[in-house]
């Protein structure tokens, strides 16, 4: 069993450019999330989502937007990235308990 | 406010004894969860325990165990005979009541463990 799955790993990106970081999850959870971690900072929730097709906004969501089609997929997209989105991001969905299931990070560091 | 709060950046602990990170938080519901999470060097995150705000009794998963004050608005996380493998970063987390399916966590900043041999 994969649970979430996230791509790519580790990106070097420069300012400006747009980016998307995949996330997949075979659960079938309805609800998934995006976080960004930052030394010092623990995990701050970027966006959510309750279900497919809905969407909300969590503690630090601008500059980035999220869609969420299907229950498995929830893309996290930076339409123009600036140096202080350098940071590792976490996607997680979550079970009725509320227990978070997340995803390796992915690493992305804007020059 | 923050809404949870780990005073301790990071801790240190002789191996095979216990310890106990702290965790505070702020909610005025009544129904809330809390978590604890391990994120060792490699990155990952690992779950590791669960609290709800209606349980009796404090919840415990093999060496760890949290200590819930309800009055005190805490939720420590205890591990008993320290191992190597448990130097980790760990973070406190509660879920607030929102309705229906609304289950986002609110996390605490961290605490960097070291367990020293």
């Amino acid at each position: 069993i994969a649970g979430i799955t996230q791509a790519p790993t580790s990106q070097i990106l420069a300012a400006g450019r747009r980016m998307t970081l995949r996330c997949t999850q075979d659960m079938r959870h309805n609800a998934m999330y995006w976080y960004r971690q930052d030394l010092g900072l623990g995990l701050r929730l970027i966006h959510y989502s309750n279900t497919a097709g809905t969407t909300g906004k969590g503690e630090v969501p601008d500059g980035y937007s999220v869609s969420r089609a299907n229950t498995d997929d929830f893309p996290l997209t930076l339409a123009s990235a600036v140096p202080s989105q350098t940071s590792v991001y976490f996607c997680a969905s979550s079970d009725q308990t509320g227990e978070l299931f997340f995803g390796e990070g992915s690493r992305l560091t804007v020059l | 406010a923050q809404k949870i709060t780990q005073t301790q950046p990071g801790m240190f602990v002789q191996e095979k004894e216990a310890v106990t990170l702290d965790c505070t938080y702020d909610t005025s519901d009544q129904s809330y969860g809390l978590f604890w999470y391990k994120q060792p060097s490699s990155g990952e995150m690992i779950f590791l325990i669960y609290q709800g705000s209606y349980d009796e009794q404090n919840a415990t998963e093999g060496r760890y165990s949290l200590n819930f004050q309800k009055a005190r608005k805490s939720a420590n996380l205890v591990i008993s005979a320290s191992q190597l493998g448990d130097s980790a970063m760990y973070f406190c987390a509660m879920r607030e009541n929102s309705g229906g399916s609304n289950y986002k966590l609110t996390f605490g900043k961290g605490t960097l463990l070291t367990v020293n041999p």
